[in-house]
C-alpha cells in the first residue's frame, strides 16, 4: 500500500526552528515528486513547494519561497520541511503530497499524508 | 501567482447535481489540461477526486464529473448523496508551479 505518514503535532515558540518529516512507504520514493501543502486554520489549501528525491531538484511557490526549505533523504525515503525562525502565522496544518504519474495523474496529489498541526504561540 | 477562483459555497438536495466552477487564466487553468479536484472532510486529508480534467482515480464514483471551458474548469456532482458533503478545491498546473482554488463548500440540503 502506497503512504505517507508524516510526524508529530509541533508546538513551538516565536523564532525557534523547527523541521518536520513525511516517510513514504510502498513505492519507489525517488522517482515521484513530493510536495508541501498549507492549510492555515479555517482556510484553504496553499501548494508551497514541491521536491523530486532522486536529485532533490526543488521547486519552490513564490509566494513560500525563501520562507521554508524543503529537502529530502532518499535513503530513508523521507521528505521534510522546515524554518529557520517560526512566526505565528505559520500556525497551519501541513500535508505532504505524492505526485502522480501517467496511470494516476500528471500533476495532480493522487496520495497525501495524515498532515502535521504546527502550532506557533508565545 | 494568485489563487484560482472558486464560489465559497454550493449547496443541492439529494440526488440533485451541484456544479462548482475554477476560474483561472491562460498561465494555469485555460494553459494546460492538467487541472484537478480534491474532496476534504473536516478534519481529514484532501482526497484526489478528478485528474487531468476529466479523470476519476480507481474508486471514486461515477457520480463525480469534470470539464473545462477555457480558463474555466468545473466539477459536477450528480445524483448527490450526503456524503458528498465537503470542502472541494481545484488545483492546477502553472509551469513551475501549482495553484489551488478558495475552496468551495458543498452542502447537502
Amino acid at each position: 500500500e502506497v503512504q505517507l505518514v508524516q510526524s508529530g503535532a509541533e508546538v513551538k515558540k516565536p523564532g525557534e526552528s523547527l523541521k518536520i518529516s513525511c516517510k513514504g512507504s510502498g513505492y519507489s520514493f525517488s522517482t515521484y515528486w513530493i510536495a508541501w501543502v498549507r492549510q492555515m486554520p479555517g482556510k484553504g489549501l496553499e501548494y508551497m513547494g514541491i521536491i523530486y528525491p532522486g536529485d532533490s531538484d526543488t521547486r519552490y511557490s513564490p509566494s513560500f519561497q525563501g520562507q521554508v526549505t524543503i529537502s529530502a533523504d532518499k535513503s530513508i525515503s523521507t521528505a521534510y520541511l522546515q524554518w529557520g525562525s517560526l512566526k505565528a502565522s505559520d500556525t497551519a496544518m501541513y500535508y505532504c503530497a505524492h505526485q502522480g504519474d501517467v496511470l494516476t495523474g500528471y500533476y495532480a496529489f493522487d496520495i497525501w499524508g495524515q498532515g502535521t498541526m504546527v502550532t506557533v504561540s508565545s | 501567482q494568485s489563487a484560482l477562483t472558486q464560489p465559497p459555497s454550493a449547496s443541492g438536495s439529494p440526488g440533485q447535481s451541484v456544479t462548482i466552477s475554477c476560474t483561472g487564466t491562460s498561465s494555469d487553468v485555460g494553459g494546460y489540461n492538467y487541472v484537478s479536484w480534491y474532496q476534504q472532510h473536516p478534519g481529514k486529508a484532501p482526497k484526489l477526486m478528478i485528474y487531468e480534467v476529466r479523470k476519476r482515480p480507481a474508486g471514486v464514483p461515477d457520480r463525480f464529473s469534470g470539464s473545462k471551458s477555457g480558463n474555466t474548469a468545473s466539477l459536477t456532482v450528480s445524483g448527490l448523496q450526503a456524503e458528498d458533503e465537503a470542502d472541494y478545491y481545484c488545483n492546477s498546473y502553472a509551469g513551475s508551479n501549482r495553484v489551488f482554488g478558495g475552496g468551495t463548500k458543498l452542502t447537502v440540503l
